[in-house]
């Protein structure tokens, strides 16, 4: 069955540093998310992404933060100076249409910002 | 601004009886409802969704309920098995909307 995949799956970084994470969608699919789970906290959207660019993104989704897609299959959630509030497990998700019909969630990276 | 709702953050239930999970929701936008299911160390598996122009929807043992009068949704899952025991998340998009606003679970133990 084809699966969303992240990688690493647990990124420990210190506070001011940059990460990068990693996620192979399914390669079908169209449409690309990212979320994040704080510890103890319900799922939060970050960002959609679709046809190259950002469709929709929330508050969380500041300067701070960027998506790339920079080749056919690898989409990447750069956080550019981690604070120690981005410690969160972070899913990579992707669709094949709009609306979030049955997005495919990844495994999950857990970032530690130490 | 907790827009999704799941008030019960445990439920615990014999194997072979039905559990029920509840959902609450406060926009009234909201048309489209997903239930997810999520192990340990394992991102949320989609489980079952709802338009909002149905009131019901059933795919084997589960089965969504949606009341939109009262902004209430329920999984049924019947009859329950050890293996169903997970974090159930309740999740809801606004039509034509890219994103999907997540309860806060609610943590399933099926007893054998």
């Amino acid at each position: 069955e084809p699966e969303v995949t992240q990688t690493p799956s647990h990124q420990v970084t210190q506070m001011g540093q940059e990460v990068i994470l990693r996620c192979v969608p399914i390669s079908n699919h169209l449409y690309f998310y990212w979320y994040r789970q704080i510890l103890g906290q319900k799922v939060e959207f970050l960002v959609s992404f679709y046809n190259n660019e950002i469709s929709e993104k929330s508050e969380i989704f500041d300067d701070q933060f960027s998506v790339e897609r920079p080749d056919g299959s690898n989409f990447t959630l750069k956080i550019r100076s981690t604070k120690l509030e981005d410690s969160a497990m972070y899913f990579c998700a992707s669709s094949q249409d709009r609306g979030l019909t049955e997005a495919f969630f990844g495994q999950g990276t857990r970032l530690t910002v130490v | 601004d907790q827009q999704v709702k799941q008030n019960s953050p445990s439920l615990s239930v014999q194997e072979g009886r039905i559990s029920i999970l509840n959902c609450d929701y406060t926009n009234s936008m909201f048309d489209y409802f997903l239930w997810y299911k999520k192990y340990p160390a394992e991102g949320p598996t989609f489980l079952i969704s709802i338009s909002s122009i149905k009131d019901k929807n059933e795919d084997g043992r589960f089965t969504v309920f949606l009341n939109k009068s009262a902004k209430h949704l329920s999984l049924h899952i019947v009859p329950s098995q050890p293996g169903d025991s997970a974090v159930y998340f309740c999740a809801a998009s606004e039509a034509g909307a890219n994103n999907l606003f997540f309860g806060t679970g609610t943590r399933l133990t099926v007893i054998p």
